[in-house]
């Protein structure tokens, strides 16, 4: 149980042009998810909560316009990277709230992110 | 104010011989602790967890951990290394009154043949 998938795994994308990913929890419903931004060899930044059914809450200094979030469903999560630049280029990781007391992360295997 | 400390960056041991990875935390409120595995270009794998239930928390893979409050400490602990241990382990706890992680620096595990 508590399975998270992300899709897609790898993409290559030119300057300027916009990218979705996409979080899904497979076998449970996830009210709350989570984005986290990975650079080589560091630990994970929260970039935003995303809540099914209302607005993202961003964290400090991530910019919500660059970065849109919607949770549409119970079991999906979507990250647009918006005109996307090669700074962007980063692993991207989504995780799933669940548990007995709700208290619990289950990540994704990540997407990883290149800007040409 | 929560946060996490893990004392070493890198820790290297020789296939069959103990694991100890380090981790001590600061929270005012009785905190939740986590540890994750992340093998390269994957994302994270629960190890175990501890809300304040028994304070020897036993997790997959042969993985452990002692919750100590008078120390303040989470440390992971294997008694024998396997080669697919190496990776990077990142203790957590979580932020007071939500449900956001605060991560630790995370360490490094290289298990020797």
């Amino acid at each position: 149980g508590a399975v998270v998938s992300q899709h897609p795994s790898w993409v290559i994308c030119k300057s300027g042009t916009s990218v979705k990913i996409e979080c899904r929890s497979l076998d449970f419903q996830a009210t709350t998810m989570f984005w986290y931004r990975q650079f080589p060899k560091q630990s994970l930044m929260l970039m935003a909560t995303s809540n099914e059914g209302s607005k993202a809450t961003y964290e400090q200094g991530v910019e919500k316009d660059k970065f849109l979030i919607n949770h549409a469903s119970l079991t999906l999560s979507t990250l647009t990277v918006t005109s996307a630049h090669p700074e962007d280029s980063s692993f991207y990781i989504c995780s799933a709230l669940w548990g007995q007391g709700g208290e619990t992360q289950y990540f994704g295997p990540g997407t990883r992110l290149l800007v040409l | 104010a929560q946060s996490v400390t893990q004392l070493d960056s890198h820790v290297s041991v020789s296939e069959g011989t103990p694991v100890l990875l380090r981790c001590n935390y600061s929270s005012s409120y009785s905190p939740s602790l986590f540890w994750y595995v992340q093998h390269p270009n994957k994302g994270l794998q629960l190890l175990l967890k501890y809300t304040s239930a028994a304070t020897l928390v036993k997790g997959i893979n042969g993985f452990e951990a002692e919750f100590k409050k008078s120390e303040t400490s989470f440390h992971l602990t294997k008694p024998s290394a396997h080669m697919s241990d190496a990776a990077e382990y990142f203790c957590v706890v979580t932020l007071s009154g939500t449900y956001k992680y605060i991560f630790g620096t995370g360490t490094r595990l290289k298990v020797l043949a």
